[in-house]
């Protein structure tokens, strides 16, 4: 079985600075998906960003990135130039190659809060 | 526009009582989903369907039922069976390529009286 692992609870960062969300998972399967989800107060899940395993290059959507390290089955995510509206929860989630269906195990998530 | 529309907003369940969360989309995905969601934890798969007519059991399918009768439906039974089922439901959707992202509702809170 896969499991997800987001070892921060709570964090809080400044206004235009930097920070970085730490997620591990568990998995025999070599090929596999990995996904940062965004629940904001509205309670809605928003997809922030999607790492495939077989790519060696690190995902990028604008001010966010991500620092996958496939041997070390770590998945971070960094946020830059951070913004009021990143506050939320946010969600590691991984999906292996086995079948048609995206079924998605999740972390505990991280709440962030960001501060004037 | 295209997307997932979840009823009820809130949903108050009586002991005993069935009841049924709906979720619609009109993004002609085959695939659908149902998450639980409760505070400090992360989203748990209760079913899922790849196409009408089929679904499989997720993590936590003890308790709920669903049916697929139409591509764009995928309502959720909370039977009287589960006994804890104070929690935040979310529906979901997926194209049936693999791994392709999951579109998420906004969600019913059920809560017991």
């Amino acid at each position: 079985a896969q499991t997800v692992t987001q070892s921060q609870p709570e964090m809080s960062v400044q206004e235009a600075e930097t920070v970085t969300l730490s997620c591990t998972y568990d998995t025999s399967e070599n090929n596999y998906y990995l996904f940062w989800y965004k629940q904001p107060p509205s309670r809605q899940m928003i997809l922030v960003i999607r790492q495939e395993a077989y790519k060696q290059q690190n995902a990028t959507e604008n001010r966010f990135s991500v620092n996958f390290q496939k041997a070390a089955k770590s998945f971070s995510l960094k946020i830059s130039d951070s913004q009021l509206g990143d506050t939320a929860m946010y969600f590691c989630a991984f999906t292996a190659n086995t079948g048609t269906a995206s079924k998605l195990t999740f972390g505990t998530g991280t709440r962030l809060q960001v501060t004037l | 526009d295209g997307g997932i529309t979840q009823s009820p907003k809130y949903l108050f369940r009586k002991e005993g009582q069935n009841v049924t969360l709906s979720c619609e989309q009109n993004l002609n995905h085959d695939a659908m989903y149902w998450y639980r969601q409760d505070p400090g934890q992360g989203l748990r798969l209760i079913y899922y369907s790849q196409i009408v007519n089929d679904f499989q059991k997720g993590d936590i399918a003890e308790g709920y039922s669903v049916s697929r009768e139409k591509k764009e439906s995928f309502p959720l039974t909370v039977t009287s069976a589960q006994k804890n089922p104070t929690a935040f439901y979310l529906c979901a959707s997926s194209t049936r390529a693999l791994n392709e992202k999951l579109l998420f509702g906004s969600g019913t809170q059920l809560s017991v009286l």
